[in-house]
């Protein structure tokens, strides 16, 4: 079975860090690009950062550029999002979800079940 | 950056409705637009992608069309299954999504 499992969410402080990972099961890993995309609480989806399934090309939305660092790590499956300098409006769920294809360019056609993460004092 | 619009916010619809959803984009994306459900607490599911492809398994009464800055989902007739947000999303850099759909019960 085709399957994206998320963890490493929780609460942290505001300038916190936290790594959020995802493992893969069922599918050829290394062949699909991965993202993260994320949901605050009520609001809508907004994409935050994708990986080509080589790991060789990388973009993040603006808001995260230099503050969040997506990874992977083909030998065991796994794609993982580094968050550093956290805000409040960091806070959401979070989606780990594969791309339709190796390049980043494709549809998101796998998404985990989602890792909560909130930003707070 | 793009921005994506959907239309409208909210939609009120019953059990056998046909159901229109628009997503305008501010430049050309063709065609790279997918359509998205989701329920509450739940992740969002692939619909269509590629502006008009159904997703394997996902029913025929939705469908997607659409080229250039104006796309359109359909849901030919209404079942329950289908109340939910629809979300379409430009998967290019950037990805970005639409502010989403509530289809609710009339």
């Amino acid at each position: 079975e085709v399957q994206l499992l998320e963890s490493g969410g929780g609460l942290v402080q505001p300038g916190g860090s936290l790594r959020l990972s995802c493992a893969a099961s069922g599918f050829s890993f290394s062949s699909y690009a991965m993202s993260w995309v994320r949901q605050a609480p009520g609001k809508g989806l907004e994409w935050v950062s994708v990986i080509s399934g080589s790991g060789g090309t990388i973009y993040d939305t603006d808001s995260v550029k230099g503050r969040f660092t997506i990874s992977r790590d083909n030998s065991k499956n796994m794609v993982f999002l580094q968050m550093i300098s956290l805000r409040a409006e960091d806070t959401a769920v979070y989606f780990c979800a594969r791309g339709m294809n190796q390049l980043p360019r494709g549809a998101f056609d796998i998404w985990g079940q989602g890792t909560m993460v909130t930003v707070s004092s | 950056d793009i921005q994506m619009t959907q239309s409208p916010s909210t939609l009120s619809a019953s059990v056998g409705d046909r159901v229109t959803i628009t997503c305008r984009a501010s430049q050309s994306i063709s065609p790279w637009l997918a359509w998205y459900q989701q329920k509450p607490g739940k992740a969002p599911k692939l619909l269509i992608y590629k502006a008009s492809s159904l997703e394997n398994g996902v029913p025929s009464r939705f469908s997607g069309s659409g080229s250039g800055t104006e796309f359109i989902l359909i849901i030919s007739s209404l079942q329950p299954d289908d109340f939910a947000t629809y979300y379409c999303q430009h998967y290019n850099s950037p990805w970005t999504f639409g502010q989403g759909t509530k289809v609710e019960i009339k």
